[in-house]
């Protein structure tokens, strides 16, 4: 069955330091992963996904992330945090290589510090 | 891109009611929708499939009498609360598939969300 963790619930960064958000994932087929990021009491917003073809993937608002298999990882990263990326993260993974069922990571708040 | 909208945004209603929640994609055809329950501070749960025309598919645990869920047509996609308590209540959200040329170019977009309060 697939599964996803991500590594520390909370994470509090510096404004202008590098954001690094964690995510693993099992899978017994190569999955899709997604990271979506959720504004207090809004629906969520889908960052960046992959599917297929290169494994570092650009995503919005200048968030990157990198597909290891090796590893099974996904992490996020941004370069240089700023004050509005404040929020809830969340790490996801399809079940299979489609979006029927897409199964959610617990989610890593991210607190940005002036 | 694509936008779906969830109606109401917020309601609060009495032990024993029940309660409607709309999900519509306003821009595009959705033969698929997806329901999810987001409770505070803790990740979402997939609820149910959606398929127009179709019966849901529930996942394991999730009470089908209770959740009524009914994708009546392309746009449109509800779900009923029937006889809500107090451990209902919670953020349901819903999504909706837009398909692609290919089964990796399809993309899922997620409402705005609705907080259901029973008193």
């Amino acid at each position: 069955a697939q599964s996803v963790t991500q590594l520390g619930s909370h994470v509090s960064v510096s404004e202008g330091a590098l954001v690094l958000l964690r995510c693993n994932y099992s899978s017994s087929v190569p999955p899709y992963l997604f990271w979506y990021v959720q504004y207090p009491n809004q629906g969520l917003q889908l960052l960046l996904k992959y599917t297929t073809g290169a494994t570092l993937v650009k995503g919005i608002n200048g968030f990157e992330a990198e597909f290891k298999k090796s590893e099974t990882s996904f992490h996020l990263t941004k370069p240089s945090a700023h004050m509005s990326d404040a929020a809830e993260y969340f790490c996801a993974v399809s079940l299979g290589n489609s979006y029927d069922k897409v199964i959610f990571g617990p989610g890593t708040s991210l607190s940005v510090i002036p | 891109g694509a936008v779906v909208s969830q109606h109401p945004s917020r309601v609060i209603c009495k032990s024993g009611t029940s309660v409607k929640i709309e999900c519509r994609s306003l821009d595009f055809q959705a033969t698929t929708m997806f329901w999810y329950r987001q409770f505070p501070k803790k990740s979402l749960m997939l609820m149910a499939t959606s398929n127009e025309g179709s019966k849901a598919t529930y996942e394991q645990g999730v009470e089908k009498d209770k959740f009524l869920i009914n994708h009546a047509s392309l746009t449109l996609s509800t779900l009923t609360v029937t006889s809500a308590h107090p451990e209902d209540s919670s953020f349901y959200i819903c999504s909706a598939r837009v398909p692609g040329l290919a089964g990796w170019q399809d993309t899922q977009y997620f409402g705005p969300g609705t907080r259901l309060t029973v008193l």
